[in-house]
Formats: C-alpha cells, sequence, structure tokens
C-alpha cells in the first residue's frame, strides 16, 4: 500500500500570503489528522476530519483552516501568513477502527 | 491536561551498548502510548502502540513497555542506523489527537 502522500514537499512564501496544502491519506484510511511541528513547540495537534466532518481542533487561530473531501483526501489552508508559521507540516492518517495514525513525509514551509 | 515528557533529551551510545529512552505521561483516560521514530527533514515512522500496563512489543532491537506512569523504549545493541529522534505520544479516550513529547535524539557511535 502507498504511504502517506503531501504536496508539495517545500513551499516558500512571504508575510501576509496565504497557502493551501494537501494530504492523500492511506488509501481506505478516513481520518487525517494535520500538526505543525517546530524547533521549540515540537508537534502540534492543528485539527483532525473524518468522513468530510472536523471532530477535534488544536489551540490555533482561525487563520488555520481544513477541509476534507469525499475521497478522503484533505487540504489546510493559512491565511495570512506570519514569520511564526515556518514549521514542518505533518498529515497523518487512521484506519476507521484504529488508534495509530501514519505519517506522510511532511510539507516545509518557510515564510520570509 | 494531557502531559508527555520524555528524557533524555539526546543520549549518545556506543555501537552494542544498550540503553533505555524514557516516556512519563499523565492522561485522564489512557487510549494509547505510540513510539515514532523521526529521522531528520522526515515524517514520523510509526513503531509501536501500547494500550494497557503491563503490556510489552518488540521489533528488531527495539523492546518497548508500559506500566502506569511511564513507558520505555529498550535498544539492544544498537547500530549507527538507530540513530534518530524517538518521539512517544499519548491518546486519551476522549479525542483523536496524540499529544507528543520533544522526543529523545539518540546518535550511535561506530
Amino acid at each position: 500500500k502507498a504511504g502517506v502522500t503531501q504536496t508539495p514537499r517545500y513551499l516558500i512564501k512571504t508575510r501576509g500570503q496565504q497557502v493551501t496544502l494537501s494530504c492523500s491519506p492511506i488509501s481506505g484510511h478516513r481520518s487525517v489528522s494535520w500538526y505543525q511541528q517546530t524547533p521549540g513547540q515540537g508537534l502540534q495537534f492543528l485539527f483532525e476530519y473524518f468522513s468530510e466532518t472536523q471532530r477535534n481542533k488544536g489551540n490555533f487561530p482561525g487563520r488555520f483552516s481544513g477541509r476534507q473531501f469525499s475521497n478522503s483526501r484533505s487540504e489546510m489552508n493559512v491565511s495570512t501568513l506570519e514569520l511564526g508559521d515556518s514549521a514542518l507540516y505533518l498529515c497523518a492518517s487512521t484506519p476507521g477502527d484504529q488508534e495509530t495514525q501514519y505519517f506522510g513525509p511532511g510539507t516545509r514551509l518557510l515564510v520570509l | 491536561e494531557d502531559q508527555v515528557t520524555q528524557s533524555p533529551e539526546a543520549l549518545r551510545l556506543q555501537e552494542g551498548e544498550s540503553s533505555s529512552l524514557n516516556c512519563s505521561y499523565t492522561v485522564s483516560g489512557l487510549r494509547g502510548l505510540f513510539w515514532y521514530r523521526q529521522d531528520p527533514g522526515k515524517g514520523p515512522e510509526f513503531l509501536f502502540t501500547l494500550y494497557s500496563a503491563g503490556e510489552e512489543k518488540e521489533k528488531e532491537r527495539l523492546k518497548a513497555t508500559l506500566t502506569k506512569k511511564e513507558s520505555f523504549l529498550h535498544i539492544t545493541a544498537p547500530k549507527p542506523e538507530d540513530s534518530a529522534t524517538y518521539l512517544c505520544a499519548v491518546r486519551n479516550t476522549g479525542f483523536q489527537k496524540l499529544v507528543f513529547g520533544t522526543g529523545t535524539r539518540l546518535l550511535v557511535s561506530p
């Protein structure tokens, strides 16, 4: 089975711009979670989607949003980018009836 | 609030020198404890899931154990390719999100 895929792998943006990141889960996985990883804060939970519905949300401002499509693919959007949004954004997928999350390679976002 | 603390922050071993990494946790109701390995610039790679105190799982040179307050990742006779950051995470009974520790950076020298 193919793993979780994320696109793009690298992105450079400037402050004030917006960005959209994409995640394709493992085939058959219906839950997709997003995390932000930075050297200072480690891995922080952003949100989780299951069957096109947001089930959980972390403590991030409203500039961070996401959605899930009927094929379980997910996108996250960050509007009005700030320097502090520079991070590795990780997507993880989970089979509907299991606990383990499987991570993709991440999208490295640099905000200048 | 759920919390995970990992120690040590960094560990340097000689090839063949066995050791253990610690993960202490507090969680309102444990749904699962997870160990991941992360190489620089890559996403975390799943290693183990533990569900209840007393449970143990093994994979090659790695063995994970779980008590009611902590988990250990034992590394037996490590090799340089075991060098990575090892992450511990918990999930409580209520939510799907994982709460991660800050990781242990392991360096194994030949």
